[in-house]
């Protein structure tokens, strides 16, 4: 799977809007691009996955650079609920194989 | 919601013995997984299972490392012969499987924080 690279942390005041960056300048056609976030003492938790146009959920949105190589998670109103750590992964289409998890990012909300 | 149930919570056992921990993946999924993550570091995948067999395994998933799914609900993954460096976190996921848009969202279970002792 190609390589994904993002900060070790971030911090965001609580009720305001988070972006949360990922590079991934490697990524082939046919990468999907997919969020999961690990809240403390947690199992991982799907967010969000795009391919090339923008994607949004109940949870967030997910913008995708035109070339493809990076892309930026969104929060719209962050919350204490929303500490965690946001992990951006690349998945083959069609793919059922095993997520591979790097070190993503640690987000703090502060009150 | 649905959602992926795993059992015990927090296993204690001796290095050496065997264990088995247990998840209920949702009842509609057919693809399962167990991954791990060793305190303070990545989560980290170990198999995959498909039509009652291994689809990938990593090298973590050594001769010591078993799954099973005994029977309609259940989907256990087995130790043989604890040793220290197993302590971890072990997680269950579950996943549909529908083909196409980006690959299936993993659903995961809360873990099993398994201590060796």
């Amino acid at each position: 799977d190609a390589k994904t690279t993002q900060p070790n942390s971030m911090e965001s005041n609580e009720e305001e809007p988070v972006h949360l960056p990922c590079n991934h300048s490697t990524i082939s056609g046919t990468d999907y691009i997919h969020w999961y976030r690990q809240l403390p003492s947690q199992g991982p938790e799907y967010v969000i996955h795009g391919l090339t146009s923008n994607v949004n959920n109940r949870m967030a949105s997910l913008a995708i650079a035109e070339d493809r190589k990076s892309s930026t998670l969104i929060l719209h109103r962050a919350t204490l609920r929303d500490a965690a750590v946001y992990y951006c992964i690349l998945r083959y289409t069609g793919s059922a194989r095993q997520l591979t998890f790097g070190s993503g990012t640690q987000l703090t909300v502060l009150p | 919601e649905p959602e992926v149930t795993q059992t015990p919570s927090h296993q204690v056992t001796q290095m050496g013995q065997e264990v088995i921990l247990r998840c209920v993946p949702i009842s509609n999924h057919l693809y399962f997984y167990w991954y791990r993550q060793i305190l303070g570091q990545k989560v980290e995948f170990l198999v995959s299972f498909y039509n009652n067999e291994i689809s990938e395994k990593s090298e973590i998933f050594d001769d010591q490392f078993s799954v099973e799914r005994p029977d309609g609900s259940n989907f256990t993954l087995k130790i043989r012969s604890t040793k220290l460096e197993d302590s971890a976190m072990y997680f269950c996921a579950s996943s549909e499987a529908r083909s196409g848009g980006g690959g299936n969202e993993q659903f995961f279970g809360p873990g099993t924080r398994l201590t060796v002792l």
